[in-house]
């Protein structure tokens, strides 16, 4: 079963950009790498999937080096209001819709 | 993306009673699936929701304790039983429009349960 690992918690300030980076080293060959935000009283909101290489979006770029391994999310220049928790999840195949620990990712004024 | 709505959004039980918490999505999905996010933990699969057939459900997880239906496309209802204070959490239900798990999920708010 694949297992994500990522940083408990992180702080950053506003304008900063900011890379949080999930460890999956399980990851199966049809997996994709999934990150979601979700902020208190609200679902989990999806913000960028890739497979391999770069992916970016309006609002991140997602980094995955060859051996998949490892995937980072990055947030240009980062406001108060990206404060929240954020999750990667690997994704494939049934059974397989596992989510870590998350990210509470702090952002000071 | 769709627009997943869920029924209650929040409710205080009985030590013992059951609970059915509703989620409709405002177009026909493919997948459903059912989480539990106690505070401040992660997300937690409980079962797919099967149209047509039976839930299909994670270790740790049993029908008698959480029934699941799933009667069309844009429909669920999962049912807490026999509720004790260890089922206070967060209920969660999720879409995915394609056919493959590596689809991006759609969650709703979520059903914040109580137990006393």
């Amino acid at each position: 079963l694949a297992k994500t690992t990522q940083p408990i918690s992180m702080d950053s300030y506003e304008g900063q950009e900011v890379n949080i980076t999930c460890s999956h080293n399980n990851i199966a060959t049809n997996d994709y790498i999934t990150w979601y935000q979700q902020f208190p009283s609200q679902g989990p909101r999806f913000i960028i999937q890739g497979y391999k290489t770069k992916v970016t979006n309006e609002v991140a770029s997602l980094f995955i080096p060859a051996d998949r391994k490892s995937s980072t999310l990055s947030l240009p220049r980062v406001s108060l209001s990206d404060t929240a928790v954020y999750y990667c999840l690997t994704s494939g195949s049934a059974r397989q819709l596992t989510f870590g620990s998350g990210t509470q990712l702090t952002v000071l004024p | 993306s769709a627009v997943i709505s869920q029924k209650p959004s929040r409710d205080i039980c009985q030590r013992g009673t059951s609970l059915t918490i509703q989620c409709q999505v405002d177009s026909q999905v493919t997948m459903m699936f059912w989480y539990r996010q106690q505070p401040g933990q992660s997300l937690t699969l409980i079962a797919t929701a099967n149209q047509g057939s039976e839930a299909t459900y994670e270790s740790g997880f049993v029908i008698d304790k959480f029934p699941i239906s799933r009667p069309n496309l844009t429909f669920s209802t999962l049912t807490v039983s026999n509720m004790s204070p260890e089922d206070s959490s967060i209920y969660l239900c999720s879409v995915v429009g394609g056919t493959g798990f590596n689809q991006p999920q759609h969650f709703g708010d979520g059903t914040r349960l109580s137990i006393l």
